[in-house]
Formats: C-alpha cells, structure tokens, sequence
C-alpha cells in the first residue's frame, strides 16, 4: 500500500544548531505535504505545508523543500530554540477523485540548551 | 482563537462498555476528520466527511466503530462493544474544505479500555 518513511526517527541538536528531516512518499497522485508539530498532550498542529506546483517554502526558521520526481520533501529548522522540541509528523495528501493522508512516523527532535 | 474542541480529555473504560467521543469542528468548516494515534501505529485516518456526509470510513473497524455528524456543530465516534486494542489517543480534525486541505487538529481523547 501506499506509505510515508521518515527520518530520522530521533533527532538531538544543540540550542542554534539546524535540524533537518526528510520524508519519502509513494504515492505518485500526492500533491499536499504538510507538516505537523506535536507537543506532549496536545494535537498535531500545523507548522507549514507545501503544495505540488512548488519547490521550496520558507516561514521564518522553517522552510521545507519539495523533490517530485525523486518523491522527497524535507523539513529545515534553523537556529533552533528549547522551545522546537516536539515530535515532528510529515504527512502526503493525494487529492484526486478522493482524499487521502498519510503520516510519517514521526520524528522526536530534542533541543539542548 | 478558533479551536477544534473533543470531550472527554481522557477515558478510562472496561472492556465491552461503550464509548462515545465527541469533537466540535471550528465554525465554517466543512469537513471533519477522525485520527487514531498509537505508538505501534501511528496517526491513522479512520473517517472523514463533508458537509455533515461521511465520505470514506474504510479507516475504521465496521464492526465496532461508528462515525457520525448529526450537526454541523458536532461530529462523534462511537466504540461499541470497546475492546483493549482500541486503546489510543483519538483526535478529531476539520477543515475549511478538501481542496485547501489544510486540518486542525483537537487536542485529542485518550482512550483507555481495561
């Protein structure tokens, strides 16, 4: 079926350092990729998204680049704070005759001050 | 600040009850969305609908699990009879229509059945 690998599973950077997270997807009918930040206890949220007609996005210390063709998309966190520890969620949407989304894994990045 | 509000916060239940999450999508979304979290699973999709019209529910166990909107204010799922394995966070999300695709997630119930 079709599916969403991410890695790295868990991600431990020093206060200030980047931090970078990359997604594969299967899905060749997949043309949302957003991403999703989720703290202890609490929902997803969205921390920015991309669409298929574009190739990079960039919101402050967050950007997120998008491959087509090698079915890639990536999340960078730059000059990173105690307060981006969380779990990070990429997810693929095809939204063709239908709608469907599928979640990475999930990956646990920790901040150290 | 517009928010997806789900009740119960937390669940505890014996096996065999049955259990009715609720979820109350953020006013002017059309679409609602039901998530199940476990650590062996991750975030599965369940269900979905639109304008109050379920849409797809092949996420979900039909034998147990049920999927309603009886309102446009108010989406459930209930759990019937409740087994141990449905243990999980359930989340709730809506969202302003398909084509934008963008969701917003509840906080989530946590759902425990002894």
């Amino acid at each position: 079926g079709e599916n969403v690998e991410q890695h790295p599973s868990t991600l431990s950077v020093q206060e200030g350092d980047s931090a970078v997270i990359k997604c594969t997807y299967s899905d060749s009918a997949s043309n949302y990729f957003p991403w999703y930040k989720q703290e202890l206890g609490k929902g997803p949220q969205l921390i920015i998204d991309i669409r298929s007609n574009v190739g990079e996005k960039k919101d402050q210390r967050i950007a997120v680049t998008l491959n087509k063709t090698a079915k890639h998309f990536s999340l960078h966190i730059t000059e990173t704070q105690p307060e981006d520890s969380a779990v990070y969620f990429c997810a693929a949407t095809a939204n063709t005759g239908g709608f469907k989304t599928i979640f990475g894994a999930g990956t646990r990045l920790f901040v150290k001050a | 600040d517009a928010r997806v509000t789900q009740t119960p916060r937390h669940k505890v239940t014996e096996m065999g009850q049955e259990v009715t999450m609720r979820c109350q999508p953020i006013l002017g979304h059309n679409t609602v969305f039901w998530y199940r979290q476990t650590m062996m699973q991750g975030l599965e999709l369940l269900a979905y609908f639109r304008n109050r019209a379920p849409l797809d529910d092949s996420g979900m166990p039909k034998d147990r699990f049920s999927a309603e909107m009886p309102d446009a204010t108010l989406a459930t799922l209930k759990i019937q009879p409740s087994e141990p394995r449905d243990s999980a966070v359930y989340f709730c999300a809506s969202g302003r229509d398909l084509k934008t695709d963008t969701q917003y997630f509840g906080p989530g119930t946590r759902l425990t059945v002894l």
